[in-house]
């Protein structure tokens, strides 16, 4: 079946510092969607990206799908003690609509 | 905003207990879905559905069943609790037949002693 990796899974910076995480699917994606969620609370939606190298910008963040749509990153521009949090990225391919997530990445900020 | 209510933040359950999560979402979205959530291993699937009185397994369906009687409503079931079930289950919902945003309800602990 469809297996999303993502990596690294932990990550802690000084506040300031940028900050990636990496999504790589075994299977081609139709799309992928990542999510943040904040410790004790609930993965809330971010951003979807469906075209073969598509680059969105929310602020500090930044979102890139590859060429051949079978990986992904998030980007942080000067992380700030808000940003702290696990992000996930969920991708789906084909006709599928289910989305496989992978297993996040844990980003701790130090003030 | 699309709200996705589970009816319990936590609750514990003793080893062969039926135990049912409820899960509401007020938005009239066609899709709800079922995931566990474990440390070091993300959110895994365990059912779907895509509209009323139709399921589809997940990934991990074994020890649970669904119920979707109502648009608004998905049920997960655990028919025999046991410990390996202890988790974080995370319900959530989405509109139609796309690859559209999940919207997750805040979740259930649940603990199997």
């Amino acid at each position: 079946g469809q297996q999303v990796m993502q990596i690294p899974q932990y990550q802690h910076v000084q506040e300031g510092e940028d900050f990636t995480t990496y999504c790589n699917s075994s299977t081609t994606l139709s799309n992928i969607q990542w999510y943040k969620q904040r410790p004790g609370g609930h993965p809330v939606f971010l951003i979807q990206l469906v075209k073969s190298g598509e680059v969105k910008k929310q602020k500090r963040l930044t979102f890139q799908f590859g060429e051949a749509k079978k990986n992904s990153s998030l980007h942080i521009t000067a992380t700030q003690t808000t940003d702290v949090g696990t992000y996930f990225c969920a991708g789906s391919g084909g006709s599928n609509y289910k989305l496989t997530f992978g297993k996040g990445t844990l980003l701790t900020v130090n003030p | 905003d699309v709200k996705v209510t589970q009816s319990s933040r936590y609750l514990v359950k003793r080893t062969g207990e039926k135990v049912f999560l409820e899960c509401v979402q007020d938005m009239d979205h066609e899709n709800m879905f079922w995931y566990r959530q474990d440390p070091g291993l993300g959110l895994r699937l365990i059912y779907f559905s895509y509209d009323v009185k139709m399921k589809e397994k997940g990934d991990i369906p074994e020890g649970y069943s669904v119920s979707r009687e109502k648009k608004e409503r998905f049920s997960l079931i655990l028919e025999s609790a046991s410990t390996n079930q202890t988790s974080m289950y995370l319900c959530a919902s989405s509109r139609g037949r796309t690859n559209s945003p999940l919207h997750f309800g805040n979740g259930t602990r649940l603990t199997v002693t």
